[in-house]
């Protein structure tokens, strides 16, 4: 069966550190896989996007990675602060429109 | 981007009792997608909206549970029907970008059965 699994135990990070989240998936083929960000009570917002044919991509202080090989992203949040402590998730949108969303990791930044 | 809105934000409702979930978008959309998110899990799609054509459901969600209406093309309706405990989950409205690379998402019905 088709499965995204992100990092299950949530992080808890200082001020300043990278946090590394990760996504891994079975039986998918993904054109491409989108980040988002989620804050309690709100949708998610939209970060980033990388696709299959593309090895990393970045976004100030975002960066993605994406190993089809290892069937796994990367997301880096560097220099991290405190407003950036939320819910993270990762999207695989197949050849059909459709997303698949992983559960999500949650990052506490300390100051 | 997008903006868009759902209503009621939240609502505690008895068991047995249906509650319908407005969305509206801000610009003309051909699909509008319908999501549960239950608590620590992810995101799960019910039903793709289109307008003028039937909900196209996921598998696991039934019309007769899910109503869906899309009247036009910056509205639709999700009513979750004769609920249960089980039916407490926030509830997302969602639209895909101009070109198709993210999806924005309204900020979401939280539902409390009891």
């Amino acid at each position: 069966s088709q499965k995204i699994e992100q990092n299950s135990e949530a992080l808890n990070i200082q001020e300043g550190k990278t946090a590394t989240l990760t996504c891994n998936y079975t039986n998918y083929s993904p054109a491409y896989l989108q980040w988002y960000r989620q804050d309690p009570g709100r949708g998610p917002v939209f970060l980033l996007l990388i696709r299959e044919n593309e090895k990393e991509k970045r976004k100030e202080r975002l960066k993605v990675t994406f190993d089809t090989t290892l069937k796994q992203s990367l997301f880096h949040i560097t220099a991290s602060q405190p407003a950036d402590s939320a819910t993270y998730l990762c999207a695989l949108r197949s050849n059909d429109y459709k997303l698949s969303f992983g559960a999500g990791t949650t990052v506490t930044v300390r100051a | 981007s997008a903006v868009i809105s759902q209503k009621p934000s939240r609502d505690i409702c008895q068991r047995g009792t249906s509650l319908t979930i407005q969305c509206q978008v801000d610009s003309q959309v051909t699909m509008m997608f319908w999501y549960r998110q239950q608590p620590g899990q992810s995101l799960t799609l019910i039903a793709t909206a289109n307008q003028g054509s039937e909900a196209t459901y996921e598998s696991g969600f039934v019309i007769d549970k899910f109503p869906i209406s899309r009247p036009n093309l910056t509205f639709s309706t999700l009513t979750v029907s004769n609920m249960s405990p089980e039916d407490s989950s926030i509830y997302l409205c969602s639209i895909d970008g101009s070109s198709y690379n993210e999806q924005f998402f309204g900020p979401g019905t939280r539902l409390t059965v009891l």
